[in-house]
């Protein structure tokens, strides 16, 4: 299996500040690579596919890049509502795998 | 908007099935790719296996000898089968649909917790 490692595994930060998440895989998965964000108690929402592409309905201050086994996910501007816990996923080889979470918190 | 629904037992016992239900409203439940997902209570998610509508599935080489993923196109519905599960097995569960090929979730359910205890 394709291990994927995300870090940091907790993050606190304030309203404004610009925010990068990182996912490294355990070998290159090109660019097959997406990130969710997870509230409590709710299932999570697809941000961004293909390592960079923005889902339709997701606000800009979102991005991804990366490629190969390094990849990042930069909030440019925290807004109150992005407090939340944000997943990779890789799906470039079977099984399809997930980081373990990066949660981000109220400074 | 669509929209997806897991149902079944919140409990289920040590060594038995579990067996679960997502209903799909709001579009066709043709040519997609349908998942499984779960997350342990304060854990991470972990893909547990999908079906194709026509039928075709792939597993979780960890978990494929004790699951079933089946479609009923007609109901709109498809399901999954756990077979002697336990306590590791507790966890949330999730159905979701694919985007453009079975890749990312772009569709997911509420989500519906499972416990397993005697």
């Amino acid at each position: 299996d394709i291990q994927m490692t995300q870090s940091p595994s907790t993050l606190s930060a304030s309203v404004g500040d610009r925010v990068t998440i990182t996912c490294r895989a355990s070998q290159s998965i090109s660019s097959w690579l997406a990130w969710y964000q997870q509230k409590p108690g709710k299932a999570p929402k697809l941000l961004i596919y293909k390592a960079s592409s923005l889902e339709s309905g997701v606000p800009s201050r979102f991005s991804g890049s990366g490629s190969g086994t390094e990849f990042t996910l930069t909030i440019s501007s925290l807004q109150p509502d992005d407090f939340a816990t944000y997943y990779c996923q890789q799906y470039n080889d079977y099984p399809w795998t997930f980081g373990q979470g990066t949660k981000v918190e109220i400074k | 908007q669509v929209q997806l629904q897991e149902s079944g037992p919140g409990l289920v016992k040590p060594s038995e099935t579990l067996s679960l239900t997502c209903s799909v409203s709001g579009g066709s439940i043709s040519s997609y790719y349908w998942s499984w997902i779960r997350q342990p209570p304060g854990k991470g998610l972990e893909w547990i296996g999908y079906m194709y509508y026509s039928g075709s599935t792939k597993f979780n080489p960890s978990l494929k000898s004790r699951v079933t993923i089946s479609v009923d196109t007609s109901k709109k519905e498809f399901s999954l089968k756990l077979s002697s599960v336990t306590a590791a097995d507790t966890a949330v569960y999730y159905c979701a649909r694919h985007d453009a090929g079975p890749h990312y979730f772009g569709y997911w359910g509420q989500g519906i917790l499972v416990t397993v205890s005697s």
